[in-house]
């Protein structure tokens, strides 16, 4: 079946430093990859996404590549703040099922310290 | 922006009692679903619910589980006997079109906790 795995936390940043969470996936068909972010006390939000290979997602300074050939999506951050500290979940729906459920890895938590 | 809310926030029960989580979604949203996210663990998908019936559902949403969409706007999941194992984050999510490359949108959840 499907599956996402991403970098264990805790990951533990200075502000300014530059941020890669690594995901990998495993699908069936060809998968939509996202990343959603967890704010403290707050639901998932979407924050970007890629539909197919070398298609790049951004957002709010984030970028990840879609790339088929290593079935990654990493996650990266030139200059993180103390804002970003949240819980981050890389997800795939794939096209080889239906009803485009959601497959999650386990996320991993971000502190970014002043 | 639109939202999907869940209420309560968080939900106090007694093993082997019935609980009832609700979430509006997005009013123009046509796919409705359930996630739940045990603590330190994966968010794992429970169901999907189209067009008044379940269009999908996982291993983990066995008999005690249900969904309903009562009144056209709020869609809620019952666990009939609650189990301690039940106790986890429960996400509602719904969104407008049925395509892998379009995002679902997040309630903030529901936290259960099983006593």
């Amino acid at each position: 079946g499907d599956s996402v795995t991403q970098m264990e936390g805790p990951v533990t940043l200075s502000e300014e430093a530059f941020l890669t969470i690594n995901c990998t996936y495993t699908a069936t068909g060809y998968p939509s990859l996202f990343w959603y972010v967890q704010y403290p006390g707050e639901g998932l939000q979407l924050l970007l996404k890629a539909t197919k290979a070398d298609d790049k997602g951004s957002n709010k300074g984030f970028e990840a590549t879609y790339r088929k050939e290593t079935t990654s999506f990493h996650l990266e951050k030139g200059s993180v703040q103390v804002s970003d500290s949240a819980v981050y979940f890389c997800a795939l729906t794939d096209s080889g099922g239906s009803n485009y459920k959601l497959t999650f890895g386990k996320g991993t938590l971000l502190t970014v310290n002043p | 922006e639109p939202e999907v809310t869940q209420t309560p926030s968080h939900q106090v029960t007694q093993m082997g009692q019935e609980v009832i989580l609700r979430c509006v979604p997005i009013s123009n949203h046509l796919y409705f679903y359930w996630y739940r996210q045990i603590l330190g663990q994966k968010v794992e998908f429970l169901v999907s619910f189209y067009n008044n019936e379940i269009s999908e559902k996982s291993e983990i949403f066995d008999d005690q589980f249900s969904v309903e969409r009562p009144d056209g706007s709020n869609f809620t999941l019952k666990i009939r006997s609650t189990k301690l194992e039940d106790s986890a984050m429960y996400f509602c999510a719904s969104g407008l079109l049925r395509q892998g490359n379009q995002p679902q949108h997040f309630g903030d959840g529901t936290r259960l906790s099983i006593l």
